[in-house]
């Protein structure tokens, strides 16, 4: 298994502004990714962060909203820039340490954007 | 591309009731196979994953999952239900050869009736 941290837990920010989530795994592993959960829904996959290159981005998610960064094998943020209400979601960290390894995931940030 | 269906967006069971959750999946080859539960404010857990041979799985909490591939399916199921199995049931899949980038089904909720 992996020990994920994710920071911050919980925030509430005002629209237009942004806000970067940290992800921490307690050691080095290959995959890391970023999810969504919309409030109800299921998780989506918004992208994964390449080490030391630029994310991969699934559909329907664009860098300029979503920057990601990975400078080393065990710790990557996302950012949520100019946000709106329509981003208040739950955005979660996960990781695997080979590529035929089952995801490991954080707790995850609940953010609420008013 | 891949997807997932689970037909059931909320089952109720009473304690000690079997319990089975339906998955279906789309995919062009075998794919990697998880069950991962959420419980309210938590992150999401592994229960169980299918990556090749025994079509049926164990996985923690007593669950166990069938994988057949004549009816692209991956039923969850469990012989007596425990109230603290009421949580968030998600049914995912991953390519072959990168076991963690996952897409998620809708999600099934299970309430457990005393």
């Amino acid at each position: 298994s992996a020990v994920i941290s994710q920071k911050p837990s919980r925030d509430i920010c005002q629209r237009g502004t942004s806000l970067t989530i940290q992800c921490q795994v307690d050691s080095q592993v290959t995959m890391m990714f970023w999810y969504r959960q919309q409030p109800g829904q299921s998780l989506t996959l918004i992208a994964t962060a390449n080490q030391g290159s630029e994310a991969t981005y699934e559909s329907g998610f664009v860098i300029d909203k979503f920057p990601i960064s990975r400078p080393n094998l065990t710790f990557s943020t996302l950012t949520v820039s100019n946000m709106s209400p329509e981003d208040s979601s739950i955005y979660l960290c996960s990781v695997g340490r080979g590529l035929n390894t089952e995801a490991f995931f954080g707790q995850g940030t609940r953010l609420t954007v008013v | 591309a891949q997807s997932v269906t689970q037909p059931d967006i909320h089952i109720t069971v009473s304690e000690g009731a079997s319990l089975e959750l339906r998955c279906n999946y789309s995919y062009g080859a075998t794919p990697y196979l998880f069950w991962y539960v959420q419980s309210p404010g938590q992150g999401l857990q592994l229960l169980l994953k299918y990556f090749s041979g025994d079509t049926l799985v164990q996985g923690i909490k007593g669950f166990e999952a069938e994988f057949k591939r004549s009816q692209s399916s991956f039923n969850l199921r469990k012989p007596s239900v425990h109230w603290s199995d009421a949580a968030e049931y998600f049914c995912a899949v991953a390519p072959t050869g990168t076991a963690s980038k996952l897409t998620f089904g809708t999600g099934t909720r299970l309430q457990v009736t005393l």
